[in-house]
C-alpha cells in the first residue's frame, strides 16, 4: 500500500520540545522535495516546512524558523520534524506530504496532533 | 507570502454545479499553469483532486474539473453529492516563493 506514516505527536508544555517522524512505504521519496503541512483546529491548511530531495536546502514558514528543523534519511524513506521552544500557537494536526513537483502535494500523510499546553 | 483568496463557503443542491473561485496574483497563479485543488473530509488527511489547472490523478470522479482565467482559478463539481461536502483548499506555484495554500472553502450539499 502506498503511503505516508506520521508519528510522535503528543501533548507537550510550552516551551518543550517534540520529534515528528514520517515513514514512507510503498511510495518513493528520494527523488522529491517533502514537506511537513500543519492546521491548526478548525483552521486551514498551513505549509510549515519542506526539504530538497538529497536534503542540502531546506526552508521554513517564518512562524517557525529558528524553533523547528526539517531532516531526511532516504536510506530509510523518512522524514523528521524536531520542534524546539513550542508555543500555545503551535497547537496542531501535522501532516507529511510529498511534493510531487511545482508545489504540488500529490500524497499525504493520516497526521499526528501536537497540542502544547500553557 | 499571502494565501490564495477563496470564498468561506459555497452550497448547492443534490445535482446542482458549483464553482468554487481561488484569487491570486500575475505571480503565480497568473505566472503558471502550476494550479492544485485539495478535498478535505472532516478528520481526515487532504486528498489531491485536481492538479496543473485541469489534469485529474487516478481515481478522482469526472464530476471534479479545474480551470483558469488570468489570476483566478476555479474548481467545479458537477452533479453534486452528498459525499463532496467537504472544505477544498487551492495551491499555486509561485517562483522562488515556500508553497501556499488557499485560504479554503467549505462546501455544503443541502
Amino acid at each position: 500500500e502506498v503511503q505516508l506514516v506520521e508519528s510522535g505527536g503528543d501533548l507537550v508544555q510550552s516551551g518543550g520540545s517534540l520529534r515528528l517522524s514520517c515513514a514512507a512505504s510503498g511510495l518513493a521519496i528520494s527523488d522529491y522535495w517533502m514537506n511537513w503541512v500543519r492546521q491548526a483546529p478548525g483552521k486551514g491548511l498551513e505549509w510549515v516546512a519542506s526539504i530538497k530531495e538529497d536534503g542540502t536546502e531546506r526552508d521554513y514558514a517564518d512562524s517557525v524558523r529558528g524553533r523547528f528543523t526539517i531532516s531526511r534519511d532516504n536510506t530509510k524513506k523518512s522524514v523528521t520534524l524536531q520542534m524546539n521552544s513550542l508555543r500555545v500557537e503551535d497547537t496542531a494536526m501535522y501532516y507529511c506530504a510529498r511534493d510531487g513537483g511545482w508545489h504540488c502535494f500529490d500524497h499525504w500523510g493520516q497526521g499526528t496532533p501536537v497540542t502544547v499546553s500553557s | 507570502q499571502s494565501a490564495l483568496t477563496q470564498p468561506a463557503s459555497v452550497s448547492g443542491s443534490p445535482g446542482q454545479s458549483i464553482t468554487i473561485s481561488c484569487t491570486g496574483t500575475s505571480s503565480d497563479i497568473g505566472a503558471y499553469n502550476r494550479v492544485s485543488w485539495y478535498q478535505q473530509h472532516p478528520g481526515k488527511a487532504p486528498k489531491l483532486i485536481i492538479y496543473d489547472v485541469v489534469n485529474r490523478p487516478s481515481g478522482v470522479s469526472y464530476r471534479f474539473s479545474g480551470s483558469k482565467s488570468g489570476t483566478t482559478a476555479s474548481l467545479t463539481i458537477s452533479g453534486l453529492q452528498a459525499e463532496d461536502e467537504a472544505d477544498y483548499y487551492c495551491n499555486s506555484y509561485r517562483r522562488n516563493s515556500s508553497p501556499v495554500f488557499g485560504t479554503g472553502t467549505k462546501v455544503t450539499v443541502l
